[in-house]
């Protein structure tokens, strides 16, 4: 079974602060994904890459950076985070070949509140 | 552009009532079809995915099949257990350069005695 982590689970912070959410996974995936889980909105994609240094954009990136630096490590940076950001954080991770479209394997999720 | 509809918010049914959950999808190339499901205070795992041959998909009593006529994936079972309260969500992958996920937004089951 894949596994993919997530760092911290929980994170309470202040609006204007700083947040960084880890991922690691250990499946030798080149995708990996930030989704925001909202009710009512679903699973919304941040940023995704497919291999260390890329970076691509996803459907709601405002408001957030992202790096993968490794191809394990794929890290989502809230540098002055907002109300608006609260949420639930997914990590994903999938393979894609010349097979064609490898499953998500998400993480446990990041909860993150912003006072 | 690719996207994934998922009429039902929220639905309750009583067990051992059949189950069908609705997804339509827009792609502009042959794509893949998931079903996800989360249940509570868990992260989304895989539940089914459609195949390339058209064979319909199975897992734990659940079964969808892919209709491309329709774009359509519905995910059905025949009798509806407790266990079966969760989230749902349909998604679709197209493998066009990038390989990206699209998801619905979500179909709340609720199956209650």
């Amino acid at each position: 079974e894949a596994a993919v982590t997530q760092s911290p689970r929980n994170k309470v912070t202040v609006t204007g602060g700083n947040v960084t959410l880890s991922c690691r996974q250990t499946n030798s995936h080149n995708y990996m994904y930030w989704y925001r889980q909202d009710t009512g909105h679903g699973l919304r994609l941040i940023h995704y890459s497919y291999g260390a240094g890329n970076l691509q954009i996803g459907d709601v990136p405002d408001g957030y950076k992202a790096t993968r630096t490794t191809q394990e490590d794929f890290f989502l940076l809230l540098e002055l985070a907002s109300p608006s950001q609260t949420s639930l954080y997914f990590c994903a991770s999938s393979h894609w070949g010349w097979w064609g479209t490898g499953q998500l394997y998400f993480g446990e999720g990041s909860k993150l509140t912003v006072l | 552009g690719d996207s994934v509809t998922q009429t039902e918010g929220l639905v309750t049914l009583t067990e051992g009532l059949p189950v069908m959950l609705n997804c339509t999808y827009q792609s502009t190339y042959s794509p893949f079809l998931f079903w996800y499901v989360q249940h509570l205070n868990e992260a989304p795992k895989l539940l089914l995915k459609s195949f390339t041959d058209n064979k319909r998909p199975e897992h734990q009593g659940f079964h969808a099949t892919l209709h491309k006529s329709s774009s359509s994936f519905h995910l059905q079972k025949s009798s509806a257990q407790l266990s079966d309260s969760a989230l749902y969500y349909c998604a679709l992958s197209s493998n066009t350069g990038y390989q990206n996920f699209y998801f619905g937004k979500g179909t709340s089951l609720t199956v209650i005695p």
